[in-house]
């Protein structure tokens, strides 16, 4: 199976912050990888589809980039509502699998 | 609007076997095009991908069940199942269905995830 490897596996950050999560893949995924945010007690939302791709209703200063082994997923300006876990998955072969998670702290 | 919603025991003892159902409403499970998935994740973990189906195609799993995991659908009723035998502590998760529109890739709707707990 494909192993996603996130880094770095928590973070403190601020409001307003630029904050930057890598996602490495164990092989090459193209543009297959996903990012979806998950807050606690809650269900994960899609974020990022093919990369970088952002999914509808999703504020513009989420952001996904990256192909192959290495990707990240950006958050601009960090706001309030967005701290929270942060999981990328790879769509590229079955198993269908999730990189460990990245928690967003304040 | 697409709707998922799981149904099932909160407490299994080990050795049992889980069912679980997920309710679809919004899209239809008989479609062939929307591919149809169970994700489960243990408490204060990561999420691990269980298998998927499309309606008219090959069930896919993970290896890492092994042969304990059965994925089925009833069209009639607009929903699909999970069974898991052999439960045992570490199959202590909240599991959740979802919806993959495109087929092996991403999940855009989720249910919101039931908890089953192994535990004699």
């Amino acid at each position: 199976a494909i192993q996603l490897t996130q880094s770095p596996s928590s973070l403190s950050a601020s409001v307003g912050d630029r904050v930057i999560i890598t996602c490495r893949a164990s092989q090459g995924l193209t543009y297959t990888l996903a990012w979806y945010q998950q807050k606690p007690g809650k269900v994960p939302k899609l974020l990022i589809s093919d990369a970088y791709t952002v999914a509808s209703g999703v504020p513009s200063r989420f952001s996904g980039s990256g192909s192959g082994t290495d990707f990240t997923l950006t958050i601009s300006s960090l706001q309030p509502e967005d701290f929270a876990t942060y999981y990328c998955q790879q769509f590229h072969t079955y198993p269908l699998t999730f990189g460990g998670g990245t928690e967003v702290e304040i | 609007q697409v709707q998922l919603q799981e149904s099932g025991p909160g407490l299994v003892k080990p050795s049992e076997t889980l069912s679980l159902t997920c309710i679809v409403s919004g899209d239809s499970v008989g479609s062939g095009t929307s591919y149809w998935t169970w994700i489960r994740q243990p408490p204060g973990k990561g999420l691990e991908w269980i298998g998927q189906f499309y309606y008219g195609g090959n069930i896919q799993y993970n290896p890492s069940f092994k042969s304990r995991v059965i994925i089925s659908v009833d069209t009639s009723k607009n929903q699909f199942s999970l069974k898991l035998t052999s439960m045992t502590a570490s199959d202590t998760a909240v599991y959740y269905c979802a919806r993959d529109k495109r087929g092996g890739t991403f999940f855009d709707y989720w249910g919101q995830g039931t908890l089953v707990t192994v535990s004699s």
